[in-house]
């Protein structure tokens, strides 16, 4: 157990349509970072938040969002889904802006 | 372009058999880190390498940073079916960029 917390574990929705996922960090981390992992593909790195600022942006689209709350908490937001979103997403989380990443378990995402 | 080439990509062996995972890049680290995946889950840290030519063991696991902090090794000595998994190599760029690169991944089978 990494200490990074994702929810949900699974989610299916339809195309169009907008979700949220949410990743709580380990304690004491100020740093969190969101990656896409599609099937039989490496991670993509989407965006990176350095206690509740954006630090560093990825392969991120239009589409998706992100935020780090004053609590460090971040939430993913994906709207207008296609089915080419379909993918398990990523978070890790670092004590500071760079260095080791521990990850979360995932949200497996499909869209049908 | 890939910064950090991760190879073999696919690896099938037979149990009891020693095997080695290269990860190499032109561009200097200030550290690395190596992962495993299994199929549905986070990546898990198995080591961080920071120092130029440092080595670090983990049981059957040597892990071995290069002099010029450019490239990392990963040995497994007498694999067994439960070292089966995704090897990532991720490191932490000099430049400042806060970006962690990821290498494309070892996929290892190891056969009973």
């Amino acid at each position: 157990d990494s200490g990074v917390t994702q929810t949900p574990k699974h989610l299916i929705t339809a195309t169009g349509q907008r979700v949220t996922l949410r990743c709580s960090p380990r304690s004491g981390d100020l740093s969190v970072y969101w990656y896409q992992q599609s099937l039989d593909q490496g991670l993509q790195f989407l965006i990176q938040y350095y206690n509740g600022e954006e630090r560093a942006k990825g392969n991120i689209l239009e589409r998706f969002s992100a935020q780090q709350f004053p609590d460090l908490h971040s939430e993913l937001n994906l709207s207008s889904l296609e089915l080419g979103d379909s993918a398990l997403y990523f978070c890790a989380s670092s004590v500071y802006g760079q260095g080791t990443q521990y990850f979360g378990p995932g949200t497996r995402l499909l869209v049908l | 372009t890939q910064l950090l080439e991760q190879s073999p990509q696919f690896l099938s062996i037979q149990e009891g058999e020693n095997l080695t995972v290269y990860c190499n890049s032109s561009s200097v680290f200030s550290s690395l880190q190596w992962y495993r995946q299994e199929p549905g889950e986070g990546p898990v840290l198995l080591v961080t390498v920071v120092t130029g030519g440092e080595v670090k063991k983990l049981k059957r696991l040597t892990f071995q940073f290069g002099d010029a902090r450019k490239d990392s090794s990963l040995h497994i000595t007498a694999a067994q079916p439960g070292d089966t998994g995704l090897y990532l190599c991720a490191g932490d760029l000099l430049d400042s960029s806060y970006k962690l690169i990821f290498g494309s991944g070892t996929r290892l089978l190891v056969r009973p």
